[in-house]
């Protein structure tokens, strides 16, 4: 069964960069059917989307954080990456990852609570 | 796209219809495939969302059959037929026609 499972730190400075990872496991990345993305909650807030890519390396996000954001897969560790730099406060949130088939996201990781500060 | 639901909240007693609406800023319909690129999750407290439906209508694996979608175009349904225990949560709705964009949420309680 296909798991997801999200890394990194926990607490960011102001102005740094947040790095984050998820790891496949129970299955792989390289399947031409998905894409795999990310999606935060700042506390009390709805669900916003931040990002997908394609094992292939195309990628889709959202244009209010399209400037801040990278994104990358590395197939050979099952891994897909974020990196969302010059934080503040409100990049506050609860990350998640989770598998893109065709929109809908089918599998999510636990979360990560990141908070800049 | 802005996706709206309505109510923000709604208590239902066990066992009777709870009703959640969505409704985008554009059609959701793809003409070419008539589908519409709409998804529902359910958030219990301290989980992930869980995707309950897709294509607006079509049941996830698993999902009970007490929950159904339907709508087309710009306004979309969730109903759980016969409330249960279980189903309190947050219940979000999410477009994939244009990029992706969720609804702000729905809190179903028990009256």
């Amino acid at each position: 069964q296909l798991q997801l499972q999200e890394s990194g730190p926990g607490l960011v400075k102001p102005s740094e960069t947040l790095s984050l990872s998820c790891t496949v496991s129970g299955g792989s990345l390289n399947s031409s059917s998905f894409y795999w993305g990310w999606i935060r909650q700042p506390p009390g807030r709805r669900l916003e989307w931040i990002g997908v890519i394609h094992y292939g390396g195309s990628t889709d996000h959202n244009p209010s954080l399209k400037s801040r954001i990278t994104m990358s897969v590395d197939t050979s560790k099952d891994q897909f990456s974020l990196k969302l730099n010059s934080v503040t406060a409100a990049d506050t949130a609860i990350y998640y990852c989770a598998r893109d088939d065709s929109g809908a996201f089918d599998i999510w990781g636990q979360g990560i609570m990141v908070t800049v500060s | 796209i802005v996706m709206t639901q309505s109510p923000d909240s709604l208590a239902v007693s066990l066992g009777e219809r709870a009703t959640i609406n969505c409704k985008s800023s554009q059609s959701l319909l793809y003409n070419s495939n008539n589908k519409n690129y709409l998804a529902w999750y359910q958030q219990k407290a301290g989980q992930p969302p869980k995707l309950l439906i897709y294509w607006a209508s079509t049941r996830e694996s698993g999902v009970p059959d007490r929950f159904s979608g339907s709508g087309s175009g710009t306004d979309f349904t969730l109903t759980i037929s016969s409330l249960q225990a279980e189903d309190v949560a947050l219940y979000y709705c999410q477009q994939y026609y244009n990029s992706r964009t969720f609804g702000q949420g729905t809190k179903v309680e028990i009256k």
